[in-house]
């Protein structure tokens, strides 16, 4: 059974400080795997990663991918009290066939609040 | 504008009483999917779609049915409603195509849902 566990649970931080948050995954097949940050409502996509070692980036946000220990990493610096939000890392397995459902298992998430 | 629409957004009911979360999409995108999101548990699969006609169980089916008679909409229905289905429920749609961002979902608003 596919698997993924964030940590931390939450994280309280204030403006301007650096924040890694972790998701460590078993999945027989490896595709991807997806980052999300969820505000108040749906989770909006931050990144897709398939392959070890190369950072992905969006502004004060990155990601990498360490297929050989199974985990990624999300880092957020300098951040704002906009970045509060549930991040949720999610993996997508090669199915045995194209056409098998049930796509992304996601881990529980970490509760990230900024404090001005 | 691209979006996946779910109502009602709010819902307070009792136990027993049949109800219906409607989801629709724009995008004509093969796959929807149910989700329902509870504190630490992240987000698990309820049932989903791979195109009409064509459902199957995610990883906690039990207690809800579905059905895609139409492309765009994928409707859970809840026939008996108990308190432990009090949660967060999200519809989400991605299409099936494979490469670029991978099978991203999109995601509805999200419809909370408190059985008393």
């Amino acid at each position: 059974e596919d698997k993924v566990v964030q940590s931390p649970l939450s994280l309280v931080v204030h403006e301007g400080d650096t924040v890694t948050l972790n998701c460590s995954y078993e999945v027989t097949n490896f595709r991807s795997l997806l980052w999300y940050k969820q505000e108040k409502k749906a989770p909006t996509f931050l990144f897709m990663l398939t392959s070890s070692g190369i950072e992905k980036k969006s502004g004060r946000l990155s990601s990498i991918l360490d297929k050989k220990e199974l985990f990624s990493i999300l880092n957020i610096t300098a951040t704002q009290t906009g970045d509060s939000a549930v991040y949720l890392c999610a993996v997508d397995p090669v199915r045995p066939s194209r056409n098998a459902g049930n796509m992304l298992t996601f881990g529980g998430g970490t509760r990230l609040m900024v404090k001005p | 504008e691209a979006q996946v629409t779910q109502n009602p957004r709010y819902l307070i009911t009792v136990t027993g009483k049949k109800l219906t979360v409607t989801c629709s999409q724009n995008m004509n995108h093969e796959y929807m999917s149910w989700y329902r999101q509870d504190p630490g548990l992240g987000l698990r699969q309820i049932y989903y779609s791979m195109n009409v006609e064509v459902t199957d169980k995610g990883d906690v089916p039990e207690g809800y049915k579905v059905s895609r008679k139409e492309k765009r909409n994928f409707p859970l229905i809840l026939e008996s409603p108990s308190p432990n289905q009090t949660s967060l429920y999200f519809c989400a749609s991605s299409s099936q195509e494979w490469g670029g961002r991978g099978r991203e979902l999109f995601f509805g608003e999200g419809s909370r849902l408190t059985v008393l």
